[in-house]
């Protein structure tokens, strides 16, 4: 089974100051890890993916997210916010190896304010 | 490049009517999915195919709903009759055979809400 909890429905920062949103996972062998983002009315859009080995991941529009194994986590991060990064972010996980496909996160509502 | 394209982008129906959505995936790409957002339930994949074919149909709520690929470049989602908890809004993705057997980078289109009354 596999499967990933985002503990926060929603996360406010203010403008210019690092933001976290919080990811953690569980699946029965190694990950693949993934972050989405969804604008208003929009589709999900990819951002960053986690497969293998460098630990840090960096993606589009300066976010990064850190593999953690010990814990089980895939933090999303990005050091100064924007406004514009509001939006929801979905976590996603699969079993490395398996024809599953992805299983999301319920989404953490990220909001930044000027 | 059009990227995933849905139609129609609201669709507004009534209890008992036959609601059929479409999709035409991004060009090259051999795998299609279907999604329903809602925010009870979050994100659910329904469908998948690859190659045209229907590879994991587990996550189709019952049998009021199908799905076809005839071709490459085309899919629907059909609910046949609709009920007022099938309002959601529902996603189409495409991916790319480039990304080997994980098919873990996913394109998605705009999604169309759907208001069953």
């Amino acid at each position: 089974a596999q499967s990933v909890a985002q503990p926060e429905d929603q996360v406010n920062v203010a403008e210019g100051n690092p933001l976290t949103v919080k990811c953690t996972y569980s699946v029965s062998g190694n990950p693949y890890l993934f972050w989405y983002v969804q604008y208003p009315n929009r589709g999900l859009q990819f951002l960053l993916k986690y497969i293998t080995g460098d630990n840090l991941v960096k993606g589009s529009y300066g976010f990064e997210a850190e593999f953690n194994k010990s814990q089980t986590s895939f933090h999303l991060k990005k050091p100064s916010a924007l406004v514009s990064d509001s939006a929801l972010y979905f976590c996603a996980v699969k079993l490395s190896g398996s024809a599953r496909q992805l299983t999301f996160g319920s989404g953490t509502q990220l909001t930044v304010l000027p | 490049d059009a990227g995933v394209i849905q139609s129609p982008r609201h669709e507004v129906t009534e209890m008992g009517q036959e609601v059929t959505l479409r999709c035409k995936p991004i060009s090259g790409h051999n795998s299609l999915f279907w999604y329903r957002q809602t925010m009870m339930r979050g994100l659910e994949l329904l469908i998948y195919f690859n190659n045209n074919v229907p590879i994991d149909d587990s996550g189709m709520p019952e049998d009021r709903f199908s799905a076809k690929m005839p071709n490459a470049s085309f899919s629907t989602l059909k609910i046949q009759p609709s009920e007022p908890r099938d309002s959601a809004v529902y996603f189409c993705a495409s991916s790319s055979p480039g990304q080997r057997a994980t098919n873990e980078k996913l394109f998605f289109g705009s999604g169309t809400q759907l208001s069953v009354l």
